[in-house]
């Protein structure tokens, strides 16, 4: 079983959709969560981060960790074609250091 | 805004040499780092470093890489006898463990290429 497991889509959605993306894992030691964002031939962008369960909002984001299901979400509202990219989830233990990431979702918007 | 630089931006180097890649982390952050992304497939942890010496690293990180901070800007990334599956783009990342939460902040990547 993978650690991390995200699927790679690529996923298309109208602009103002409601995009949901997901990952599921298996190391029960993950204590921060993360999702990413990488533009085509960049380096990863990190977007918001949660320690431990629960959600966070940040504007048209929101990140959800569900650790006894071991499921970790990123909605975003509103999509716009801006938001166009590769979307990483990735996870570390105590400290944040190593980090793990997911396959990405590439994530395509169309106005 | 500090950003994390690296160089070159792409690498074409033949099988069997050593390759040097190069990065300036930002500068007040202690933590540094070396991921690798293979054409099409996920970022990979490579290695971890912190005051002068390996914290972690992978099962990927064998005898053939190594990692330096020769002086106080520049952190490397050796590889040295190069072989075709190490093509992949690179990354570097640098971090301020004095924060609430470790943020890793990662350069742009160097794409090596084996020939």
């Amino acid at each position: 079983q993978k650690e991390v497991e995200q699927d790679p889509g690529p996923l298309s959605v109208p602009e103002g959709a409601i995009v949901s993306l997901n990952c599921t894992y298996s190391n029960s030691a993950f204590q921060y969560f993360m999702w990413y964002r990488q533009y085509s031939r960049k380096g990863p962008e990190l977007l918001m981060y949660t320690y431990s369960s629960g959600n966070k909002e940040d504007g048209r984001f929101t990140a959800q960790v569900d650790k006894s299901s071991k499921y970790i979400s990123l909605f975003i509202r509103d999509s716009q074609p801006s938001d166009s990219a590769t979307y990483l989830c990735a996870m570390s233990g105590t400290g944040g250091f190593k980090t793990i990431f997911g396959a990405g979702t590439r994530l395509f918007v169309k106005a | 805004e500090p950003e994390v630089t690296q160089t070159p931006s792409h690498q074409v180097t033949q099988m069997g040499q050593e390759v040097i890649l190069r990065c300036v982390p930002i500068s007040n952050h202690l933590y540094f780092y070396w991921y690798r992304q293979i054409l099409g497939q996920k970022v990979e942890f490579l290695v971890s470093f912190y005051n002068n010496e390996i914290s972690e690293k992978s099962e990927i990180f064998d005898d053939q890489f190594s990692v330096e901070r020769p002086d106080g800007s520049n952190f490397t990334l050796k590889i040295r006898s190069t072989k075709l599956e190490d093509s992949a783009m690179y990354f570097c990342a640098s971090s301020d463990p004095g924060q609430v939460y470790n943020e890793q902040f990662f350069g742009p990547g160097t794409r090596l290429t084996v020939l």
